[in-house]
C-alpha cells in the first residue's frame, strides 16, 4: 500500500520579507540548541546555535530566540531570499549525562520563498 | 576545508546484496555520527563513535546493519543483507566538541 510520510509544516513568503520558523522541544534538560538548513539533495548544514544561559542569538540575517519556559525556539530570517528556500531543523541536546552527545532533531519546517 | 566526504553519493543494488557505505570526517573531529534520514520518519542516530570507539549504536536498526572507524579518517556503515526497507539517505557527520555537528552530502540508498 502507499506509505504515509511525513507531513511537514511549511511557510511560504514573498522574497524579501522576514521569516519566522518555530519550533517546540520536549527536554527540559536540554541546554544546547541548533538550527539547520537543508536544501534538496543535499546534507544538513548548520545555520545557528544557542545555548540555554541565553534567550536570543544573532547571526547575519537570522536570530534564534529561546523560550525556556514553554519549551519553545525560534528562528527569524531577515529579508528572505529564494536562496533560502530549505527545510529547516531544530535539533536539542541535554547538557549533561551520558547522551550529552546526542541531537535529537524536529521534523522540519520547509520553507519556500516565492520571487 | 572539504568537509564531510561521503561516498557513494547515490547506491542501487536488488534486494540480498550487501551495501558499503564510506565516510570521511573532518580532519581533527574526534567524533563521527552516522545518521538516516526517510520521510517516515525524519533523522535518526544510528551509531556514534568517540576517538574511533562506537560508544552508541542503539539505533541501528538490527544486526544487518554494522558499522566500523578503523582509523580517525575513516568509517564504514555495512547493510548486508539489504532490504528494500533500508531505503533512505544515510548522512555521515563529525564533530570535534558535544556541540555542533558537520554533515556530510548523503548518500541516497534504493535497495530494489
Amino acid at each position: 500500500g502507499e506509505s504515509v510520510g511525513l507531513h511537514l509544516p511549511t511557510l511560504s513568503v514573498q522574497e524579501g520579507d522576514n521569516s519566522i520558523i518555530n519550533c517546540a522541544y520536549s527536554n527540559s534538560a536540554s541546554d544546547y540548541f541548533i538550527w539547520y538548513k537543508q536544501e534538496s539533495g543535499k546534507g544538513p548544514q548548520f545555520i545557528i546555535d544557542i545555548r540555554s544561559n541565553m534567550d536570543k542569538r544573532q547571526g547575519q540575517r537570522v536570530t534564534v530566540l529561546l523560550n525556556k519556559t514553554v519549551k519553545h525556539l525560534s528562528l527569524q530570517i531577515a529579508a528572505t531570499q529564494p536562496g533560502d528556500s530549505a527545510v529547516y531543523f531544530c535539533a536539542e541536546k541535554p547538557g549533561s549525562g551520558g547522551s550529552n552527545y546526542k541531537l535529537t532533531f524536529g521534523k522540519g519546517t520547509l520553507l519556500t520563498v516565492n520571487p | 576545508d572539504a568537509g564531510v566526504i561521503q561516498s557513494p553519493r547515490h547506491e542501487v543494488t536488488e534486494m540480498g546484496q550487501e551495501v558499503t557505505l564510506r565516510c570521511k570526517p573532518i580532519s581533527g573531529h574526534n567524533s563521527l555520527f552516522w545518521y538516516r534520514q526517510t520521510m517516515m520518519r525524519g533523522l535518526e542516530l544510528l551509531i556514534y563513535f568517540n576517538n574511533n570507539v562506537p560508544i552508541d549504536d542503539s539505533g541501528m536498526p538490527e544486526d544487518r546493519f554494522s558499522a566500523k572507524m578503523p582509523n580517525a579518517s575513516f568509517s564504514t556503515l555495512k547493510i548486508q543483507p539489504s532490504e528494500p526497507r533500508d531505503s533512505a539517505v544515510y548522512f555521515c557527520a563529525s564533530s570535534h566538541s558535544v556541540y555542533e555537528q558537520y554533515f556530510g552530502p548523503g548518500t541516497r540508498l534504493t535497495v530494489t
